[in-house]
């Protein structure tokens, strides 16, 4: 069956250390898209990508960082210049073209600091 | 700044009942509308989505669009304790290019 594979399920960083995110779909979807989730707070969007080699920031990308090297992978690195970086982390896609129905999310990962 | 408005709840209704959830958005071009549920330590599902056309009906659930008044509902009827989740609502504002805006959530309470 086809979906969006986000690994590790729970993730734990220690102060100044980076983490990479792992986001896998095999949709074929074209666009991905990194939400961080906090309590309260609603999702907010991290980073974006519509297209292989090409991605745009979102309302907080300070301290984050994305490549988009196949259209199957969109990983996300937590960098020590973030300073807050406990939430619960969300990838999703979304199809090209046609009538659309929205995001296909993952599982999520949960990260804490340690 | 384009916004989606949901009352955080929450919600509490008698299993079996019609629960109605509302979402208010501000930019009057939007085009589609989507409502995920997201159980507690869990990641959003897509239930219900809609476009600036009309409304839809899926089993137990109905979302409705009032352009007007630029507001958008879900009903739930005969309720289930399963139902009990936060249930998001997502706006594509026109030209947005696919970036939804999202509600906070509305947490719902269905009690047996």
């Amino acid at each position: 069956d086809g979906g969006i594979t986000q690994s590790p399920k729970y993730l734990f960083r220690k102060e100044g250390q980076n983490v990479t995110l792992s986001c896998e779909q095999n949709l074929n979807h074209d666009a991905m898209y990194w939400y961080r989730q906090d309590p309260g707070q609603g999702l907010r969007l991290i980073y974006y990508s519509q297209i292989v080699n090409d991605f745009q920031k979102g309302d907080i990308a300070e301290g984050y960082s994305v490549s988009r090297e196949k259209k199957e992978s969109f990983p996300l690195t937590v960098t020590s210049a973030q300073k807050n970086p406990t939430a619960f982390y969300l990838c999703a896609s979304s199809r090209p073209g046609g009538q659309w129905n929205g995001y296909t999310f993952g599982s999520g990962t949960r990260l804490t600091v340690v | 700044q384009k916004e989606v408005e949901q009352n955080s709840g929450p919600l509490s209704v008698p299993e079996g009942a019609i629960a109605s959830l509302n979402c208010t958005y501000s930019d009057r071009g939007s085009q589609s509308f989507f409502w995920y549920r997201q159980y507690s330590g869990k990641s959003p599902e897509l239930i219900m989505f809609i476009y600036s056309n009309g409304d839809k009906e899926d089993g137990r659930f109905t979302a409705q669009l009032n352009k007007a008044s630029q507001y958008v509902s879900l009903l739930i009827r005969d309720s289930q304790p399963s139902d009990s989740a936060t249930y998001l609502c997502a706006v594509n504002p026109a030209g947005n290019n696919r970036k939804l805006i999202w509600g906070l959530g509305t947490s719902l309470a269905v009690n047996p």
